[in-house]
């Protein structure tokens, strides 16, 4: 099973966007509306930030947003603040494989 | 609220065995799919299993398909994750997740599970 590409790592000024992008394939983002989004800041347990591609559990910040074109699903962080500092990994349901994960990638606020 | 509570995890030599459990509160558990996901030190994310609501459909992750087992007792609010013939790369922790529409929505704090000789 292979895991989704997604950079290593992205930056970006207090303010600023950053967009973080996960490809896939046909057999998994391409294919199923069903990419999901997770921040894990250190030490800590993963949280949910995207569903469904483009949808936001209550309580996440509208700041965060999902969006997929193809095999490519991407997240933007808007109006970036030091608490968005984190790694940052996408997930999509693939069937046979049934879920994959990203490789994830670090979100620095300069 | 939604709680998961992990355990079992600890040091154990290659090619041993070890059964983790996942105590689950604050919601029905039995209406509900549950997933292990695990976390190599310094690494990502990796998927391990899944199982449905009502243990009619189980999945398994390639690299654990053949050692691992997971299972769910709906009376006791319980996951479980049986480990056997456990090797170095299977050091990692391991999260429960509650399964909602094919995303993880809340996880557990996790249980470490070294494996070395």
């Amino acid at each position: 099973q292979s895991v989704l590409t997604q950079p290593a790592s992205v930056s970006g000024s207090p303010g600023q966007s950053v967009t973080i992008s996960c490809t896939g394939t046909s057999s998994d983002v391409g294919r199923y509306g069903l990419v999901s989004w997770y921040q894990q800041r250190p030490g800590k347990v993963p949280k949910l930030m995207i569903y469904e591609v483009t949808k936001r559990p209550s309580g996440v910040s509208n700041r965060f947003s999902g969006s997929k074109s193809g095999n490519t699903a991407s997240l933007t962080i808007s109006g970036l603040q030091a608490e968005d500092e984190a790694d940052y990994y996408c997930c999509s349901y693939a069937r046979v494989t049934t879920f994959l994960f990203g490789n994830g990638t670090k979100v620095t606020v300069l | 609220e939604v709680r998961l509570v992990e355990s079992g995890g600890g040091f154990i030599h290659p090619g041993g065995s070890l059964r983790l459990s996942c105590a689950a509160s604050g919601f029905p558990f039995g209406d509900f799919s549950m997933n292990w996901v695990r976390q190599a030190p310094g690494k990502g994310l990796e998927w391990v299993a899944y199982i449905r609501e009502s243990r009619g459909a189980i999945y398994y992750a390639d690299s654990v398909k053949g050692r691992f087992t997971i299972s769910r007792d709906n009376a006791e609010n319980s996951l479980y994750l049986q480990m056997d013939s456990l090797r170095h790369d299977d050091t990692a922790v391991y999260y429960c997740a509650r399964d909602w529409s094919y995303h993880f929505d809340n996880w557990g704090q996790g249980t470490l599970v070294t494996v070395s000789s």
